[in-house]
Order: C-alpha cells, then sequence, then structure tokens
C-alpha cells in the first residue's frame, strides 16, 4: 500500500455542484493531516489542516477518520475559480509524504 | 509576518551546467527548511531537508547537493547538470517538523 494515495482525476463537476474526494494512508500513527491546494505551475498553498472532530471553512469542509485512515475534502457550491490540483499531505514518523494530487476541473 | 523567497522563476540550462538555487526566509528564527522537486505531472519529493546551519539530511541519492550557509538561507546545487534534473523545484519551511509547510514560489528548471 502507498504511504498516501488520491485518486488522481480528473473530477470534472459542473459550477455549483458538490465535490469530494478522500485520500488513504498507511501509517496509523501519523499525527497531522493538511489538504494543499496546487495550479499549475504554482506553488502548493495551504488550503486547511484537518482535525479529528472534521472542520469547516466557509465551502470546504474536512474530515479525518483515523479507523479506516483516509481524510476527506468536500467542497460545497463549486466555483470556477476551485480548479485545481488538491494534494493530501500526511505527517508522522518524522515525515512529510504528500499525495500525488487529485485534479479538478470546475465546468461553467 | 513571515515570508519566503525563491529564485529564479525560470530557469533553462544546458546539460553538465552548474546550478544555484536559493531560498530565504524572513520573519522567523531557525526553521526547518526544505527542497522539493515535482517532476511533470507527478508528486512532490523530498530532496533535502535541514534543522539547523550545517545540517543537512538528504532523502534520495543524486545529482544535487544542499546547503544551508545561514540560519535563514537554504542553496539548492549541482556541479553537473543532467537532463533527468529538469523539474519544478520548491523550497519550503515550518518551525516544528509535524506542522504545515509554507512553499517559496517555485523554479521551472530545464535542462537542455
Amino acid at each position: 500500500r502507498k504511504e498516501v494515495e488520491q485518486d488522481p482525476g480528473p473530477f470534472n463537476v459542473p459550477e455549483g455542484a458538490t465535490v469530494a474526494f478522500n485520500c488513504t494512508y498507511s501509517n496509523s500513527a501519523s499525527q497531522s493531516f493538511f489538504w494543499y491546494r496546487q495550479d499549475c505551475r504554482k506553488e502548493p498553498k495551504l488550503l486547511m489542516s484537518v482535525y479529528s472532530s472534521g472542520n469547516e471553512d466557509g465551502r470546504f469542509t474536512a474530515q479525518l477518520n483515523r479507523a479506516s485512515q483516509y481524510i476527506s475534502l468536500l467542497i460545497r457550491d463549486s466555483k470556477l475559480s476551485d480548479s485545481a490540483t488538491y494534494l493530501c499531505v500526511v505527517n508522522g514518523d518524522d515525515k512529510i509524504i504528500f499525495g500525488k494530487g487529485t485534479r479538478l476541473h470546475i465546468l461553467p | 509576518s513571515q515570508t519566503i523567497h525563491q529564485w529564479p522563476a525560470t530557469l533553462v540550462q544546458p546539460v553538465g551546467s552548474p546550478l544555484s538555487l536559493e531560498c530565504t526566509v524572513e520573519g522567523t528564527s531557525n526553521p526547518n527548511l526544505y527542497w522539493y522537486r515535482q517532476a511533470a505531472g507527478r508528486g512532490l519529493q523530498l530532496l533535502f531537508y535541514s534543522v539547523g546551519i550545517g545540517q543537512i539530511s538528504s532523502e534520495v541519492p543524486q545529482n544535487l547537493s544542499a546547503s544551508r550557509p545561514q540560519d535563514r538561507q537554504f542553496i539548492l546545487s549541482s556541479k553537473k547538470l543532467l537532463l533527468s534534473d529538469s523539474g519544478f523545484y520548491l523550497c519550503a519551511w515550518n518551525l516544528q517538523h509535524n506542522e504545515k509547510l509554507f512553499f517559496g514560489s517555485g523554479t521551472q528548471l530545464s535542462v537542455l
């Protein structure tokens, strides 16, 4: 099993729809989790941390399921500007592991 | 507030030429510093990280080296570039190893 695994997509979603994607991780001792957003040829930017109780930031909701070892990102009322690649990041055992990302295209 | 600067933004170099990419962090002390590479269509690969001046850990054997001559300066170098060194190079920092990372704007390196 890969350390951090994401569906590469692309997810093609009409504007205004809700989209969700997951990320699985292999190390049960992982301690912290993040979602990053990366636009083409740009640096990754922190979107949100993921807390055990789940957390919400505007249209974005992140959740952690330790038992099944996955984190999720839900985007409501998607905007054209949400088109990007979303990277899952898992920290633990002195290592920071990035997923390869899920590409999201919001269609007008 | 903290900022991270990375330059140059774009670089085209011939095979066999040397490389020097520089990264500096402002507004904080004793950061952890990282160099990542992202090849086209692939994930981020950690190349080097540093927890202090002169302390460099290498994650993968390669043609590159890193140095940290000052607390907030991190340099990625090569004596002779290979075609396979092409990619998007990103510098990043955090204060604790398990904390979120903050990235520089990246350098797109093309080795021809």
